[in-house]
């Protein structure tokens, strides 16, 4: 069964940093393409960014408000995700989800609860 | 960057009533990639629609999508209690994927 469970969120003063986690069970995370969605309290969902399978290169991409500060990458040995977030602003507040879709398919499928990270002084 | 804007913003109707959701995209979306969404509060989103017009694993026949190009519709033919929700598209067709910024579908 595939499972999802982010971590590591908090309170973060602004120009802080923290460290997200997203323990996966059920598959290998380095097999697929895993993604991170945001959503701030009241508000919609805002993409992130994702990280590339092993085989389609590990590559990443941001979102427009995030690149340059924040970073994805991947820990095999733990089957674990992880998105590295500095000079964090307080428009960074938010559930933090992490997902991915099932094979041969498009679309988040899968879903962890999220982690609240709140950016305040 | 392709911008989703979805209407209405709410949408009031009653259980058994068919509701028709609309996404439009800023630019072609490309191969229709796009998926909907739906979330209730405090829940992680849920999956409804891929590709436009398939349906995700163990979604109800009561939904479907439709369109192409810049064009999208999530249709619900007949309300049921528990589809009251936030509804999101977005677009995975080029990168930044987008969301659209919700619809809000109320019980009436």
């Amino acid at each position: 069964e595939v499972q999802l469970v982010e971590s590591g969120g908090g309170l973060v003063k602004p120009g802080g940093s923290l460290r997200l986690s997203c323990a996966a069970s059920g598959f290998t995370v380095s097999n697929v393409w895993m993604t991170w969605v945001r959503q701030a309290p009241g508000k919609g969902l805002e993409w992130v960014g994702r990280i590339r399978s092993k085989s389609d290169g590990g590559t990443t991409d941001y979102g427009a408000p995030v690149k340059a500060r924040f970073t994805i990458s991947r820990d095999e040995s733990k089957n674990t995700i992880y998105l590295q977030m500095n000079s964090l602003k307080v428009e960074d507040t938010g559930v933090y989800y992490c997902a991915r879709a099932k094979e041969g398919s498009h679309g988040y499928y899968y879903w962890g609860q999220g982690t609240l990270v709140t950016v305040s002084s | 960057e392709i911008v989703l804007t979805q209407s209405p913003g709410t949408l009031s109707l009653s259980p058994g009533e068919r509701a028709t959701l609309s996404c439009r995209a800023s630019q072609t979306v490309s191969s229709n990639y796009v998926a909907w969404y739906q979330q209730t509060p405090g829940q992680a989103p849920r999956l409804l629609m891929y590709d436009a017009y398939s349906r995700a694993t163990g979604i109800p026949d009561r939904f479907s999508g439709s369109g192409s190009g810049t064009d999208f519709t999530l249709t619900i033919s007949r309300l049921d209690p528990e589809d009251f929700a936030v509804y999101y598209c977005q677009q995975y067709g080029s990168s930044p994927l987008t969301f659209g910024q919700g619809t809000k579908l109320e019980i009436k």
